[in-house]
């Protein structure tokens, strides 16, 4: 049973117009989302995060939306650019108690130049 | 400066060999985990450990073991029984719930 997921395993996209990277989750318990970046043969790295108190959370091209009725959220990037050109993964928690975070399958973006 | 590092990079099983994963944080963060990463496939936990000297598995925990006798090491080792070995391995660390985890640079784990 995947608790989170990301149903478009792939996506191109324009060097310059929107990327929009979505994910669902079942667990109404989670209150604490991640977006990571990840090259092929290297660890992710982190890219943004939201907390269940907020809907919306930017950070300069990145910009993720929670939409807490829908189980649902989504990560924007604009403008995009062929460097975003990655695999992304989103990751849910429950903060009351464990620190175990659920990930989804990942989206390979490519932004064609 | 701070970080995860895990060694080795590269890593060579022969079958019936058990081989241990290096895993080590400077992050003075409480919570450290493993996850295993197969083509085409998401981050699968193996085990984690939110303490010193206390681990919990995760979804895939057979055919491992860990230890966590330092707050700044969390080794994984991977034993014999586990039949499918081959993957890529992450290290991860974060310093409590509700905040950001942070990964190692990985292992990859091939059988000879």
């Amino acid at each position: 049973d995947q608790q989170v997921k990301q149903n478009s395993p792939s996506l191109s996209v324009q060097e310059g117009r929107i990327s929009i990277l979505n994910c669902d989750y079942t667990n109404s318990m989670f209150d604490y989302f991640l977006w990571y970046k990840k090259y092929p043969a290297e660890g992710p790295t982190f890219l943004i995060s939201i907390s269940s108190i907020k809907d919306k959370n930017e950070d300069g091209r990145f910009t993720v939306f929670l939409n807490k009725s829908a189980k649902h959220l989504s990560l924007h990037i604009v403008p995009s650019q062929p460097g975003d050109s990655a695999v992304y993964f989103c990751a849910a928690s429950e903060t009351s108690g464990t620190y175990k975070y659920i990930f989804g399958t990942g989206t390979r973006l490519k932004v064609l130049a | 400066d701070g970080g995860i590092t895990q060694s080795p990079k590269y890593l060579f099983r022969k079958e019936g060999q058990n081989v241990t994963l290096s895993c080590e944080q400077n992050l003075n963060h409480d919570a450290m985990y493993w996850y295993r990463q197969d083509p085409g496939q998401g981050l699968r936990l193996i085990y984690y450990s939110q303490i010193v000297n206390d681990f919990q598995k995760g979804d895939i925990a057979e055919g491992y073991s860990v230890s966590r006798e330092k707050k700044e090491s969390f080794p994984l080792t991977v034993t014999s029984a586990q039949k499918n070995p081959t993957a890529f391995y992450l290290c991860a660390s974060s310093a409590a719930p509700g905040v950001t985890q942070y990964f190692g640079p990985g292992t990859r784990l091939l059988v000879l």
